[in-house]
Formats: C-alpha cells, sequence, structure tokens
C-alpha cells in the first residue's frame, strides 16, 4: 500500500539558508499535519492542512510557512535557519475530515541538519 | 489543554519477556483518542494501536495488547513475549475533539530487547 512520501530524507544546511520539505500524502488523504522532533524528544506538532486551507497551528515559528497545493501535497519552506531546527521533520496525513479519530499515518521523515 | 505523561524513560527486557508500558492523559473533552506509535531505530513513527474514549474494553491483538481504564487515565499497552525487533521508542498519543485530530504525544518509552 502506498505510504506518506516525504523528501528530501537528508539535509544539510548553513545557518541562515533556507530548505524546503515535501510531503506526498497517502492517496484519498487530505490532511496533512507537521511533526518536529528533536533529539531525544517526542514530536511536536507545528501546522496541518485540510482540503488546502490551514486547519490548526502549533508551535511553529514565525520563520517557517507551509501550504498544501491542489495534489494535497504539502512543503514546509524554512527560512533563516538556526542551529536548534536541526531536528527530525514528519509528516502525516490522514482520510478527509478534520478528526480526531483518525489514524495519522506518517512518513519516514526528513532529517535536517543545521551547521 | 492535553498531556501526556510516561514516566517511563527506558525499559530492558530479556527476549521472551513480557514488557509494559505505562500512559496517563489529561484532557477535558469527553471524546477524545489514545494511540500508540512505535519508531524503530531507523526514525519512522509506525501506528500501532487506536482507542476511543467510549470503549473501555480491553484487546489482544497479536502479541500486543493494552489496558485502557478511564477512572484512572491511564492507557497501558503491553508487549508479549517481546522480540528484540521489538527494540524502538513507543510512544504514546491523544487527540481530543477540539485538537482537530493534533496529536499530543508523551515523552516515549525506550525498550530495550536482547537476546
Amino acid at each position: 500500500a502506498a505510504g506518506v512520501i516525504q523528501s528530501p530524507r537528508h539535509l544539510i544546511k548553513e545557518k541562515r539558508e533556507t530548505a524546503t520539505l515535501k510531503c506526498y500524502p497517502i492517496p484519498r488523504h487530505d490532511t496533512v499535519y507537521w511533526y518536529q522532533q528533536g533529539p531525544g524528544q517526542d514530536p511536536q506538532f507545528l501546522i496541518s492542512f485540510y482540503e488546502k486551507m490551514q486547519s490548526d497551528k502549533g508551535s511553529i515559528p514565525d520563520r517557517f510557512s507551509a501550504q498544501q497545493f491542489s495534489d494535497y501535497h504539502s512543503e514546509l519552506n524554512m527560512s533563516s535557519l538556526e542551529l536548534g531546527d536541526s531536528a527530525l521533520y514528519f509528516c502525516a496525513s490522514s482520510p478527509s475530515e478534520r478528526r480526531s479519530e483518525n489514524i495519522q499515518y506518517f512518513g519516514a521523515g526528513t532529517r535536517l541538519s543545521v551547521l | 489543554a492535553q498531556k501526556v505523561t510516561q514516566a517511563q524513560t527506558e525499559i530492558s527486557v530479556v527476549e521472551k519477556e513480557d514488557v509494559t508500558l505505562d500512559c496517563v492523559y489529561e484532557t477535558r473533552d469527553t471524546t477524545y483518542y489514545l494511540f500508540w506509535y512505535k519508531q524503530p531505530p531507523s526514525g519512522e513513527l509506525v501506528f500501532l494501536i487506536r482507542r476511543n474514549s467510549f470503549d473501555e474494553q480491553n484487546e489482544i491483538s497479536g502479541r500486543y495488547s493494552w489496558n485502557f481504564q478511564k477512572s484512572t487515565s491511564s492507557f497501558n499497552f503491553t508487549i508479549t513475549a517481546s522480540q528484540v525487533v521489538d527494540s524502538a521508542v513507543y510512544f504514546c498519543a491523544l487527540s481530543a475533539t477540539d485538537s482537530w485530530g493534533k496529536l499530543q504525544f508523551g515523552a516515549g518509552t525506550q525498550v530495550v530487547v536482547t537476546p
């Protein structure tokens, strides 16, 4: 079965650079979530989209932005990168409607290293 | 606001032993969902089980079983006859109606299974 696809899997950037992470949800899933997992920490919710509209926002820095496109894939844009942005970034998708019962299926993550 | 507490940081067992992971949650919502996810060393997050707040029936699925007790706000997870491949970080997570699917994770419990 198709899973959530994230690209790239690994990314190395310098401080103050920008990065773009991409997420392709499971087919027919129209809700996408982004999470950030720092070293040794639990995943923290950043932002979510439902039907191409932002549906919820967590502790996402103003330097980050995201959007969901017409084909439901999503991109997380990160600017002015800081050392503290080094983390594993997960995208998850769930079936239609913003519902708390939906199982979120996670991609393999993008490991971002800021040097 | 929701909160998930996993008091056990790490559990070490020998293969074939049972291992029980504790999870205590807090929420003001009457409708919520509880999840267990597994994060093996490769890093991906794998969905294991889901339980809703109205169903306290405990179940067994293969080597996995769970004990949901609303009275104590606990959602414990047991792996029976552990195997080396069970070595991973296990996260308990909560999703409540007012958060539209945003997962609140616990800190995770590292399970180490040795041969």
